[in-house]
C-alpha cells in the first residue's frame, strides 16, 4: 500500500541553524501539506502546496518557513532559523480526495 | 477561522467498557473526519462524515453526525487494549482543523 515517507525520523538542531525537513508524498497525490504537534497537543496546520505553489498557510507559518518541491516526488519545508519554541512533530501528508494521508513524521529538536 | 471543541481531553477504561468522545461546534459545518493516532505515531483516517444525522459503522466504532452538522461523536463499543490513543476530529476541508484530540487508554 502507498504511504507518505518523511526523513529523518528525528532531527536535533541548535537554535539559529537552519533545518530542512524532507517528504515523500503518495505518488498520485496532488495536494501536499505540512502539519505540525508540539508535545501532548493538537495537530496544527503551517501550509498547503498544490500546483507547485502555496494555496494556503496559516499565521504560524511565518518568514522563517518555506517550502519546495524540487522535483517530481520530495517535498521539503525549511526552517531558516530555527527557535526553541520549533520543537515539535512536524507531519507531511498528502491527499487524493478526501482523505489525507499522513506520514509517520520529524521529531524536530531544537537545543 | 473555524474551531471545534473536543470533550473529553482524557478517558481512562477498563478492558469492555465503552467510550464515546464528542465534538462540538458553534458553526454548519460541512463535513467532520475522524482520526486516530496511536502513540507516538501519526494521525491515521478513520472515516468522514458528511451528511447531517449521518451514523457509519466500522466494527466496533459508530460514528455520528448531528442533525445540524454542528457536532459529532465516536463511539466504541467494548473497548480492546488496541483502541488506545488519541483520537480527534477534523474539520474536513483544506487544510484540515483538528480538534485537541480525547486521549483514550485502556486497563486490562
Amino acid at each position: 500500500e502507498p504511504e507518505v515517507t518523511q526523513t529523518p525520523s528525528h532531527q536535533v538542531t541548535q537554535m539559529g541553524q537552519e533545518v530542512i525537513l524532507r517528504c515523500v508524498p503518495i505518488s498520485n497525490h496532488l495536494y501536499f501539506y505540512w502539519y505540525r504537534q508540539i508535545l501532548g497537543q493538537k495537530v496544527e496546520f503551517l501550509v498547503s502546496f498544490y500546483n507547485n505553489e502555496i494555496s494556503e498557510k496559516s499565521e504560524i507559518f511565518d518568514d522563517q518557513f518555506s517550502v519546495e518541491r524540487p522535483d517530481g516526488s520530495n517535498f521539503t519545508l525549511k526552517i531558516r532559523s530555527t527557535k526553541l519554541e520549533d520543537s515539535a512533530m512536524y507531519f507531511c501528508a498528502s491527499r487524493d480526495f478526501n482523505e489525507q494521508f499522513f506520514g509517520p513524521g520529524t521529531r524536530l529538536t531544537v537545543l | 477561522g473555524q474551531q471545534v471543541m473536543q470533550i473529553p481531553q482524557y478517558q481512562h477504561v477498563q478492558e469492555g467498557e465503552d467510550f464515546t468522545t464528542y465534538c462540538n461546534s458553534s458553526t454548519t459545518l460541512s463535513n467532520i473526519q475522524w482520526y486516530k493516532q496511536r502513540p507516538g505515531g501519526h494521525p491515521v483516517f478513520l472515516i468522514q462524515l458528511v451528511k447531517s444525522g449521518e451514523v457509519k459503522k466500522q466494527k466496533r466504532l459508530t460514528f455520528q453526525f448531528g442533525e445540524a452538522k454542528k457536532n459529532s461523536s465516536l463511539h466504541i463499543t467494548a473497548t480492546q487494549t488496541t483502541d488506545v490513543g488519541t483520537y480527534f476530529c477534523a474539520l474536513g476541508g483544506t487544510p484540515l482543523v483538528f480538534g485537541k484530540g480525547t486521549r483514550l487508554s485502556v486497563i486490562a
